[in-house]
C-alpha cells in the first residue's frame, strides 16, 4: 500500500512570495489534514477535510492561508503572502476514519523556508 | 484547555534501559492517547494508543499508563535500543465533534547510547 505522497520536498522562497504544497492521501482515505510543524514543536492541526468538504479549520490563518480538495482526492495548501513565521514542515496525513479512533498516516511533509 | 504538556523535552538513555516521557492534558473531553514516533526528515508514525478506559496498555517494548484522575499518561520503552533514538510526541483527540483531530505536546527527543 502506498503511503501518503507530498510535493515538494523542500521549498525556499522570500517573504511575501506564495507557494503551494501538494498532497496525495492513501487511496480510499475519505479524511485528509494539513498540519504545521514549527521546528522543536508538535504538529498543529491547520485544517480537515472529510472527502471534498472541510471539517475543520479553526486554526487556519485564513488571510494568508488556503486549501482545496477539489475531487475528494488529492489536496493543496497555499500560502499568499508568506511571512518568516511561516517557515515549518507541512504534514500531509489521512485516515480512513472509520471510527474517530483511526489511525491518521503522515506524508514526509514539505519542509519551508521564508527567507 | 486545549493543550497537551509533554516532558522531558530531551532524554539520553543507555542501550538496554528504560525510556520515560510524560503527558499532561486538561480537557476531559479527550478521549483518545496516541503517542507518535518522529524520525528526522519523516512524518510521524503512530506507536501505540490508549482508550481511558483501560490504565495500561503493552506493545512489545512499548507501554502506555494512563491515569485518568490525575489527567495524566505516559510512555515507556523497555530494553531501549539505539534504534528507538527519535522524537516521541503524546497527543490526544476531543469527543466532541468526532472529527479525529489530534493535539500534540511539544515533543521528546530521546537519544539512546550503544
Amino acid at each position: 500500500e502506498a503511503g501518503v505522497a507530498q510535493s515538494p520536498r523542500y521549498k525556499i522562497i522570500e517573504k511575501r512570495q506564495s507557494v503551494a504544497f501538494w498532497c496525495n492521501p492513501i487511496s480510499g482515505h475519505a479524511t485528509l489534514y494539513w498540519y504545521q510543524q514549527i521546528l522543536g514543536q508538535g504538529p498543529k492541526l491547520l485544517i480537515q477535510f472529510q472527502n471534498n468538504g472541510v471539517v475543520d479549520d479553526s486554526q487556519l490563518p485564513k488571510d494568508r492561508f488556503s486549501a482545496e480538495r477539489l475531487k475528494g482526492v488529492d489536496s493543496t495548501l497555499k500560502i499568499q503572502p508568506a511571512k518568516l513565521e511561516d517557515s515549518a514542515v507541512y504534514l500531509c496525513a489521512s485516515s480512513s476514519l472509520q471510527g474517530w479512533t483511526d489511525t491518521q498516516y503522515f506524508g514526509p511533509g514539505t519542509r519551508l523556508t521564508v527567507l | 484547555q486545549q493543550q497537551v504538556k509533554q516532558s522531558p523535552q530531551s532524554l539520553i538513555v543507555q542501550k538496554g534501559g528504560i525510556s520515560i516521557i510524560n503527558c499532561a492534558y486538561e480537557n476531559t473531553a479527550f478521549d483518545y492517547f496516541p503517542w507518535y514516533q518522529q524520525f528526522p526528515g519523516k512524518g510521524p508514525a503512530l506507536l501505540i494508543a490508549i482508550r481511558p478506559d483501560v490504565s495500561e496498555k503493552k506493545e512489545g517494548r512499548f507501554t502506555i499508563s494512563f491515569n485518568k484522575s490525575a489527567k495524566q499518561f505516559s510512555l515507556h520503552i523497555m530494553d531501549s535500543q539505539p534504534g528507538d533514538s527519535a522524537t516521541y510526541f503524546c497527543a490526544a483527540s476531543p469527543l466532541s465533534g468526532n472529527t479525529g483531530k489530534l493535539i500534540f505536546g511539544q515533543g521528546t527527543t530521546l537519544q539512546v547510547k550503544p
